[in-house]
């Protein structure tokens, strides 16, 4: 079946360690995003791409990092300078980059990274 | 500028009940309108759209919802409740032919449903 995958669901970090959360689609959609989510205020942009290896960023991307080598993957990278990392953290993907198909966004299973 | 705000971040209803979920939108040009369902630890799913023509639109699940320029809303509906139906739900605001990287999502509202 086409859709997103994340992984890992979930995952653990100790303070001062980056982490990478993997993203892949077999959708064929161009453009891909990462948001984050934390209760009670629904979801902001991190980064997103429309096209292979060419990303922007998005209203919250520091402290963060991505890649888009393949059309198919888009890791999201949590650095060490991300000062509040503990949220769940969305990617989804549109398969155009304008339009009125642009906004209907596929969404992977999430994935939920919590600091100790 | 746009913005969205979803009135009420949880609203609680009796199955079979009606259910009245509030959206309001600014927007300096006509919007893009959207709702979205996720369940528990799950990701979103688009559950409807408005972009351009009829004001009723239908989704999935049973559920509708109604643009109104005049009011600036985009509530959604549905007029029975089921079980099932419980989850987090979010309004969203887009531009017309624009990235979704426009979207601005609403800080949503959490459905129960009571037996």
């Amino acid at each position: 079946d086409g859709g997103i995958t994340q992984s890992p669901k979930y995952l653990f970090r100790k303070e001062g360690q980056n982490v990478t959360l993997s993203c892949e689609q077999n959708l064929n959609h161009d453009a891909m995003y990462w948001y984050r989510q934390d209760p009670g205020q629904g979801l902001r942009l991190i980064y997103y791409s429309q096209i292979v290896n060419d990303f922007q960023k998005g209203d919250i991307a520091e402290g963060y990092s991505v890649s888009r080598e393949k059309k198919e993957s888009f890791p999201l990278t949590v650095t060490s300078a991300q000062k509040n990392p503990t949220a769940f953290y969305l990617c989804a993907s549109s398969g155009r980059t304008s339009g009125s198909m642009a906004g209907e966004l596929f969404f992977g299973e999430g994935s939920r990274l919590t600091v100790l | 500028a746009q913005s969205v705000t979803q009135l009420g971040s949880h609203v609680s209803v009796s199955e079979g009940a009606l259910v009245l979920l509030r959206c309001n939108y600014s927007s300096s040009v006509p919007p893009y309108l959207f709702w979205y369902v996720q369940y528990p630890n799950q990701g979103l799913q688009l559950l409807l759209k408005y972009t351009t023509g009829a004001t009723l639109v239908k989704g999935i699940n049973g559920f509708e919802a109604e643009f109104k320029k005049s009011e600036t809303s985009f509530h959604l509906t549905k007029p029975s409740a089921h079980m099932s139906d419980a989850a987090e739900y979010f309004c969203a605001v887009g531009l017309p032919n624009s990235s979704a990287s426009k979207i601005i999502f609403g800080s949503g509202t959490r459905l129960s449903i009571r037996p």
